[in-house]
This record gives structure tokens, C-alpha cells and sequence, in this order.
């Protein structure tokens, strides 16, 4: 049973260009959600998305990024014009609808993005 | 609104001694809480979670922690340590958030070294 699937492992960006990273979550799971580690940071909480919805992006910087998780195809996280405060990685996890009521969720590897 | 405080960056402990590695916790509702490792470049797995049943938690590779509500602190524990327990632990309460859902707060980590 394949884990939560996040690609691009490294992703390099110059300044100003958009960044995408894909989250496949696992089998059976409904419900992922986007969060960002800094470094000597803990994991901040960006976004929660079901199936075509967005259910809380209270986490979410308000310009230039953005989340969708489509009714075919992984969740996608996108960052427009990129700036090196965004060089940080990128956590995918997800959970099946019944745990999502407690919380635990299950991570992929992550993406780290590299802004120049 | 919740928070974690882990106290300790950075732990050191030689082979075969006692772990311990200490989190608090604020919420203003009963909590669940979890403690996560990640190893270098992986992502976070789940060590064990307190979810309102027994107080006293057993996780994986010997690790457990206990509850204590009246000092609001959830600290992990391992009689002995292994070279292979060296990694980042991070300390997680899950709450209801605004939005409907459970939301995840993380500490910043713990990094334990171990000492051959």
C-alpha cells in the first residue's frame, strides 16, 4: 500500500518564477493537508482540502499561493512568483475521513524548494 | 487556540541511557495529542498519540509517553537509547479549529543525539 506521494522531491526556482508541488495521498484517503517546515522551525499549517473543496486555509499566506485537490488527479500546492522566503519544504499529509476527527495524519517525504 | 512548547532543542543522551524529551501543551478543549520523528530528509512518522483512552501511551520502538492533565505536559519517553533513535521529534495537539476541522499545531522539535 503506497504512502502519501510528493513530487518533486527538490524543486530549484529563480526568483519570480511559479513553483507547483503534487500530493497523491494514500489510498483511500479523502483528506490532505499542506504544511511548511523552515528551518529550526515546526511544521506551520498551511491548508485542509477534501475532495473540490477547501475547507480551512486559515494557514495560507494571502498572496501568491495557492491549493486545489481535484476530483481526479493529486492535490496541488502553487506558489507564484517565488521569493527566497519561500525556500523551505514543503509537507504533504493525508487521512481517511474517520481520523481526520483526531488529527492523525500521514506525511509524505516532502518537496524542498530552493529559491535563487 | 492550541500551542506546543517543547522544551529543548537539542537533547543529547549516550547509548543505552534514558530518554526523555519534554512537551507542554495549551488548549482550551480536551486534546489529542502526538508525538512524530522524522529522520533526515524523510518525513514525519508517527510514534504514538493520546487520543482520551489510557493516560500512559506505547508507541513504537519502545517509546511511550504519559498524559498528564494537570501539568498540561505530554512527554515522550525510552528506557534505553539506540544510534538509531537519533532523528527530530515534534510534539503535536490536535484541536478543533474554527473552520470545522481538526487542526494539527506542532512544537518546533527536539533533535536527539545519541552518543556511542
Amino acid at each position: 500500500n503506497a504512502g502519501v506521494m510528493q513530487n518533486p522531491r527538490h524543486l530549484v526556482r529563480r526568483r519570480g518564477q511559479e513553483a507547483r508541488l503534487r500530493c497523491s495521498p494514500m489510498k483511500g484517503h479523502s483528506h490532505v493537508y499542506w504544511y511548511r517546515q523552515l528551518p529550526e522551525e515546526g511544521l506551520k499549517f498551511m491548508v485542509y482540502l477534501q475532495k473540490e473543496n477547501i475547507i480551512d486555509e486559515s494557514g495560507m499566506p494571502k498572496e501568491r499561493f495557492s491549493a486545489e485537490f481535484p476530483k481526479e488527479g493529486p492535490s496541488i500546492l502553487r506558489i507564484q512568483q517565488v521569493v527566497r522566503g519561500d525556500s523551505a519544504a514543503y509537507f504533504c499529509a493525508s487521512s481517511p475521513p474517520g481520523l481526520s476527527t483526531t488529527g492523525e495524519l500521514f506525511f509524505g517525504e516532502g518537496s524542498r524548494l530552493t529559491v535563487l | 487556540a492550541q500551542s506546543v512548547t517543547q522544551l529543548g532543542s537539542h537533547v543529547s543522551v549516550s547509548e543505552g541511557a534514558l530518554v526523555l524529551l519534554r512537551c507542554n501543551y495549551s488548549s482550551s478543549v480536551p486534546p489529542y495529542l502526538f508525538w512524530y520523528v522524522q529522520y533526515p530528509n524523510q518525513g514525519l512518522q508517527l510514534l504514538l498519540k493520546y487520543t482520551s483512552a489510557a493516560t500512559l501511551v506505547k508507541g513504537i520502538n519502545d517509546f511511550e509517553a504519559e498524559f498528564k492533565k494537570s501539568e498540561t505536559s505530554f512527554h515522550l519517553t525510552k528506557p534505553s537509547a539506540h544510534m538509531s533513535d537519533a532523528a527530530e521529534y515534534f510534539c503535536a495537539v490536535s484541536a478543533a479549529s474554527g473552520a470545522g476541522s481538526y487542526q494539527l499545531t506542532f512544537g518546533k522539535g527536539t533533535k536527539l543525539s545519541v552518543i556511542p
